[in-house]
Formats: C-alpha cells, sequence, structure tokens
C-alpha cells in the first residue's frame, strides 16, 4: 500500500494567517491527490481533487499544489470555520490511502 | 443534492458481524463508486473499499477476508458487512460517493469522496 505522511501532526494558527501543510508519499503518485476536512460532528468535505481543482463551492483561499512525491494544501487567510483536520488521499494505486492528518485550530 | 445516510447497530459483539447501509437521497446511485470509510478512535481514515451500481466490488485487501459490499438499486441504497469484529473494528464509518465527471458516453473517475453521510459509531464490545 502506498503510505501517506502529512506535516505537522497539528498546528495553531491566528485568524489571517496563511497556513501550508505538507504530504508525502513514499513513491510517485503523480498528480493523483485529494484533500480533505474533517470537522467534529460535521461530514468530512472533499476541498481539492486532482492535486489542485477546487470542488465547487470551496472558497478560493484554498489551493492545492505539488506533484510525484511532494504535495501541499494552502490556506492563504485562514477563517474561524477553516478550522478542523484535514486529509491527504492518493488515488495512484488501490487501495486508496489517507495521510495521518493535519489539526488546525485556533492559537 | 444529493445526501447518504447510514444506519446500522451501534453495538455489534466480538466475533459477530457489523452491518450497515446507506441510503442515497436526491440522485440515483449512477454510475459512481460508492465507497466505505472508517475512523477508528484518535485515528485517521481508512478506506474499506467501493462498490458500483452494477455490484462490482473492490475491498482493501488486508479487509477482503472479512468485507462483503452489495448494492440495491432498486432502494437507492448499498451496504456493508464485516464478519468476526474485533474491538480493532471499533470506528466511526462513513458512505460516500466518488467524484465523476460525465462527457458523452465518457465517464472520468477522480476516486474523490464529495459527498458523505454524517457518519455512524460502531462500538464492538460484549
Amino acid at each position: 500500500d502506498i503510505q501517506m505522511t502529512q506535516s505537522p501532526a497539528s498546528l495553531s494558527a491566528s485568524v489571517g494567517d496563511s497556513v501550508t501543510i505538507t504530504c508525502q508519499a513514499n513513491q510517485d503518485i503523480t498528480n493523483f491527490l485529494n484533500w480533505y476536512q474533517v470537522t467534529p460532528g460535521k461530514a468530512p468535505k472533499l476541498l481539492v481533487y486532482d492535486k489542485s481543482n477546487l470542488e465547487t463551492g470551496v472558497p478560493s483561499r484554498f489551493s492545492g499544489s505539488g506533484t510525484g512525491t511532494h504535495f501541499t494544501l494552502t490556506i492563504s487567510s485562514l477563517h474561524p470555520e477553516d478550522l478542523g483536520t484535514y486529509y491527504c488521499q492518493q488515488y495512484d494505486r488501490l487501495p486508496l490511502t489517507f495521510g495521518g492528518g493535519t489539526k488546525v485550530d485556533l492559537k | 443534492q444529493v445526501l447518504l445516510q447510514e444506519s446500522g447497530p451501534g453495538l455489534v459483539k466480538p466475533s459477530e458481524t457489523l452491518s450497515l447501509t446507506c441510503i442515497v437521497s436526491g440522485g440515483s446511485i449512477g454510475s459512481h463508486y460508492w465507497s466505505w470509510i472508517r475512523q477508528s478512535p484518535g485515528k485517521g481514515l481508512e478506506w474499506i473499499g467501493y462498490i458500483n451500481h452494477s455490484g462490482t466490488t473492490t475491498y482493501k485487501s488486508s479487509l477482503k477476508s472479512r468485507v462483503s459490499m452489495s448494492v440495491d438499486t432498486s432502494k437507492n441504497q448499498f451496504s456493508l458487512k464485516v464478519t468476526s469484529v474485533t474491538a480493532a473494528d471499533t470506528a466511526v464509518y462513513y458512505c460516500a460517493r466518488e467524484r465523476i465527471t460525465v462527457s458523452g458516453i465518457l465517464i472520468k473517475h477522480y476516486y474523490a469522496m464529495d459527498v458523505w453521510g454524517q457518519g455512524t459509531t460502531v462500538t464492538v464490545s460484549s
């Protein structure tokens, strides 16, 4: 199975800060990467698919980039509703696998 | 707007079978893949497998011997069974729809889950 490693495991930031989350694959996954936000009590939400495509309705402050084995999700200006845990997920090979998550909270 | 709702027992005894159903409303089973994903306490997301409208399945290999999925297009729902459960199967279980785009007769699969249920907590305990 392809292993996905996220860093940091958690971070604290202030409203308005730029936040970057990294996801590393243990083998080349080309651009086959998606990003999700999970907030307690809510259904997980797809943010970015195919490395850099914003899902419909996702604010433009979110962006995804990277290629090969190294990917990033950036929130250009953190809003209070952005708090939660973020997961990357590869789909280069089955089984689909997720990173361990990055928890974002307010400083 | 497509909505998914998981249902099933919240408590299952060790060695028994966990059974969950996901009801799809606001849309049809269609050409998507439909996944089951779980999150054990304090852990990340784990993909269990998926099924399509014709009943074709793909399971995570480490769970394959204990997992089965089925689909009932007449009821617009799909189901998950996990046999011989242990405490390690305690988790929040989500059903989810895979994102696709359709252009004429061509379907592009993104293997991204764009619609999720709220999740249902299943505890394995005697």
